[in-house]
């Protein structure tokens, strides 16, 4: 079964603060991983990763895939009290044309 | 704009009615989804549609049934049967890669 652990489930930390957010995973024939951002209802696109090694990088986000190690990171820096939201992180399996969802990660910036 | 749109945003229903939660897309995209939302537990799958009149069973398909009869529409009903139907909806679709969703139904049961 396919299957994908974000950790950690919640973290707080001040703003300016710089987090690491973690996504490990188990399925066959991986096509790709995609991390979102969901702040209210709608989750937002972030990045989406196919090749290990090569890290995606959008302003203050960047997020790298290690396919050996079936992980993924999304590191945020200098963070800012709208990054506050759960961060999702989904794997497509190969010829499923489906996501399979982690159990998503809580961040809240305080100011 | 083209996009998702998710009707009604609220929606609340007594103890063993069946409701239907309601997805449209102008995106001219084949496949569509819609997933369930619990406090912890992230999205999982209900069903999902990759052309007209054609759909499979996601993770958690017991208690919900759909139907896919144009390419824009892909409405969800809860039926009697799902034994815990209070969550947050949501539909999404795509075309190769790229998923877009909706904003979400937010259904409780009283």
């Amino acid at each position: 079964e396919d299957k994908v652990v974000q950790s950690p489930l919640s973290l707080v930390v001040h703003e300016g603060d710089t987090v690491t957010l973690n996504c490990s995973y188990e399925v066959t024939n991986f096509r790709s991983l995609l991390w979102y951002k969901q702040e209210k209802k709608a989750p937002t696109f972030l990045f989406m990763l196919t090749s290990s090694g090569i890290e995606k990088k959008s302003g203050r986000l960047s997020s790298i895939l290690d396919k050996k190690e079936l992980f993924s990171i999304l590191n945020i820096t200098a963070t800012q009290t709208g990054d506050s939201a759960v961060y999702l992180c989904a794997v497509e399996p190969q010829g499923a044309q489906k996501l399979v969802f982690g159990q998503g990660t809580r961040l809240t910036i305080n100011p | 704009d083209g996009g998702i749109t998710q009707s009604p945003k609220y929606l609340f229903r007594k103890e063993g009615q069946n409701v239907t939660l309601s997805c449209e897309q102008n995106l001219n995209h084949d496949a569509m989804y819609w997933y369930r939302q619990d406090p912890g537990q992230g999205l999982r799958l209900i069903y999902y549609s990759q052309i007209v009149n054609d759909f499979q069973k996601g993770d958690i398909a017991e208690g919900y049934s759909v139907s896919r009869e144009k390419k824009e529409s892909f409405p969800l009903t809860v039926t009697s049967a799902q034994k815990n139907p209070t969550a947050f909806y949501l539909c999404a679709s795509s075309i190769f890669y790229g998923y877009t969703f909706g904003s979400g139904t937010r259904l409780t049961v009283v």
